[in-house]
């Protein structure tokens, strides 16, 4: 089982371009939930998915970001046009039912914009 | 909605020393408190976790307590060692909700 993949591990971007960090969940878990840490602080949640489902983005800013989890294929955390602001890690959980419990985290996704 | 405070936001302590970290919460209806460990530049990972319905859990070095009247719960680490050097963050959710809603985090250092 290779656990919560996410890539790519490192990403630069130039202020204004689009940042797409990518989450393939675990085996058998069909619930993505996205973070996002800011240096030295913990974490602050962005959206929950199910395939094909936004269940909750109540933490993701209403401009410029979007998730999608399709069918096939992982899930994505898309930024557009991106400011110096958004520099942070960015993780994904997965889990096999709703609830806090058993998430387990990605390795996340280091976005440093320039 | 939930607010978690945690402190010290850095702890240093003598190998073979314990270690206590404290978080409080503020909403009552909470009932679900993990604590994760996070290496430098790494995931962060669930070490223990408590429910409501109970005070305390052990898991060899490492014990959580939860005061739910003074809404406080705290991580204990005994015999600390080298490799307990990380940032450790607690949080808090509820059974109904799957948000984890997290504190700032304390760096704890070992001093060899």
């Amino acid at each position: 089982n290779a656990g919560v993949m996410q890539n790519p591990r490192h990403l630069v971007r130039r202020r204004g371009q689009e940042a797409r960090l990518r989450c393939s969940p675990m085996k058998g878990h069909s619930h993505v939930y996205w973070y996002r840490q800011l240096p030295e602080e913990g974490l602050k949640f962005m959206v929950y998915l199910q395939k094909e489902n936004i269940i909750d983005e109540s933490g993701m800013p209403k401009e410029r970001f979007s998730a999608e989890f399709p069918k096939e294929g992982p899930s994505i955390l898309r930024i557009q046009q991106v400011v110096r602001g958004d520099s942070a890690a960015y993780f994904c959980a997965s889990s096999s039912g709703t609830g806090p419990y058993g998430y387990t985290f990605g390795s996340g996704t280091r976005l440093t914009v320039v | 909605g939930e607010n978690v405070e945690q402190h010290p936001s850095t702890l240093s302590v003598q190998e073979g020393d314990s270690a206590v970290i404290k978080c409080t919460y503020s909403d009552s209806a909470s009932n679900y408190f993990p604590w994760y460990k996070q290496e430098l530049g790494k995931r962060p990972q669930l070490i223990i976790d408590i429910r409501s319905n109970v005070g305390e859990k052990k898991d060899q070095r490492i014990a959580v307590t939860l005061n739910k009247t003074a809404k406080h719960f705290s991580l204990h680490i005994t015999e600390t060692q080298p490799e307990d050097s990380a940032v450790y963050f607690c949080a808090a959710s509820m059974d109904s909700n799957y948000q984890l809603i997290w504190g700032a985090g304390t760096k704890l250092i070992i001093k060899p």
